[in-house]
C-alpha cells in the first residue's frame, strides 16, 4: 500500500517567492516521523527537515518549514524566498514503527530567475 | 565530521559479473540502510541493519543480492551475478536509532551502477 503521496510531479517558482510542496501520508501507527529530503541534479540526498508525530509545533529549519496537519495526514514543505540553488527534486518520507523510511515519488522544483 | 562514505561512486560492469558496493556509516550511528533508486520504482529500501545485525531484508530483490555488516564501520552490498535490470543508483544511509533522537537517516553520495 502506498504510504506517501506527492501529487505534484513538477513545479515552477519565481526566484524570491515561496513554494509549497504537498505531501500526504497513510499510517495507523501513533508514533511516526516525517522527513523531507532534497536531491539536486548531482544526485545526493540531503536531509532538510523533520517532524515528529507528537510535535505540536510545526518544524522550521532556516528557509524550510513543515506545515503539519495531523488530522488531515499532511506534511507540506514550504520553501520561502526561493533561490536558484533550490532547483531540485524533493522527497517526502515517513518513518513508522519499524524504523523504515517510505518515500514519495518526489516533486521537481525549478526556480526561475 | 565525515558523512556516510560510499565506494565506488560509479561502476560499469558486464552482465554476469560480481559487483560489490561498499559503505562506511557515520561514526556512532547504530543503524545502516541500503536503498536502490530507479526511475521506474523510485527509492526502495533493500535491507537494514541495527547494531550490525540484519533486521529486515524483505526488500532484497532476489538471491543474487546479499549484504553484510561485519562491524560497525563497514557494510557491503553484493550482486552476483549482475543483470542489466540491476542498473540503478544504490544509496547507503545511517542513523542513530533508539536513543530518543529524531532517527534521521543521513545518506551517502550513492553508487551509480550500470550493468551492460
Amino acid at each position: 500500500a502506498q504510504k506517501i503521496t506527492q501529487t505534484q510531479p513538477g513545479m515552477f517558482v519565481q526566484e524570491k517567492e515561496a513554494v509549497t510542496l504537498d505531501c500526504t501520508y497513510d499510517t495507523s501507527d501513533q508514533s511516526y516521523g516525517l522527513f523531507w529530503y532534497k536531491q539536486p541534479s548531482s544526485g545526493e540526498m540531503i536531509f532538510l527537515i523533520y517532524q515528529g508525530s507528537y510535535d505540536e509545533q510545526n518544524a522550521t529549519e532556516g528557509r524550510y518549514s513543515l506545515n503539519f496537519q495531523k488530522a488531515r495526514k499532511s506534511a507540506n514543505l514550504v520553501i520561502s524566498a526561493s533561490q536558484l540553488g533550490d532547483s531540485a527534486m524533493y522527497f517526502c518520507a515517513m518513518r513508522d514503527d519499524d524504523y523504515k523510511l517510505s518515500f514519495g515519488a518526489g516533486t521537481t522544483v525549478t526556480v526561475r530567475a | 565530521d565525515a558523512g556516510v562514505i560510499q565506494s565506488p561512486r560509479h561502476e560499469v560492469t558486464e552482465m554476469g559479473q560480481e559487483v560489490t558496493l561498499r559503505c562506511k556509516p557515520i561514526s556512532g550511528h547504530n543503524s545502516l540502510f541500503w536503498y536502490r533508486q530507479t526511475m521506474m520504482r523510485g527509492l526502495e529500501l533493500l535491507i537494514y541493519f541495527n547494531n550490525n545485525v540484519p533486521i529486515d531484508d524483505s526488500g532484497m530483490p532476489e538471491d543474487r543480492f546479499s549484504a553484510k555488516m561485519p562491524n560497525a564501520s563497514f557494510s557491503t552490498l553484493k550482486i552476483q551475478p549482475s543483470e542489466p535490470r540491476d542498473s540503478a543508483v544504490y544509496f547507503c544511509a545511517s542513523s542513530l536509532l533508539g536513543q530518543g533522537a529524531q532517527e534521521t537517516q543521513y545518506f551517502g553520495p550513492g553508487t551509480r551502477l550500470l550493468v551492460l
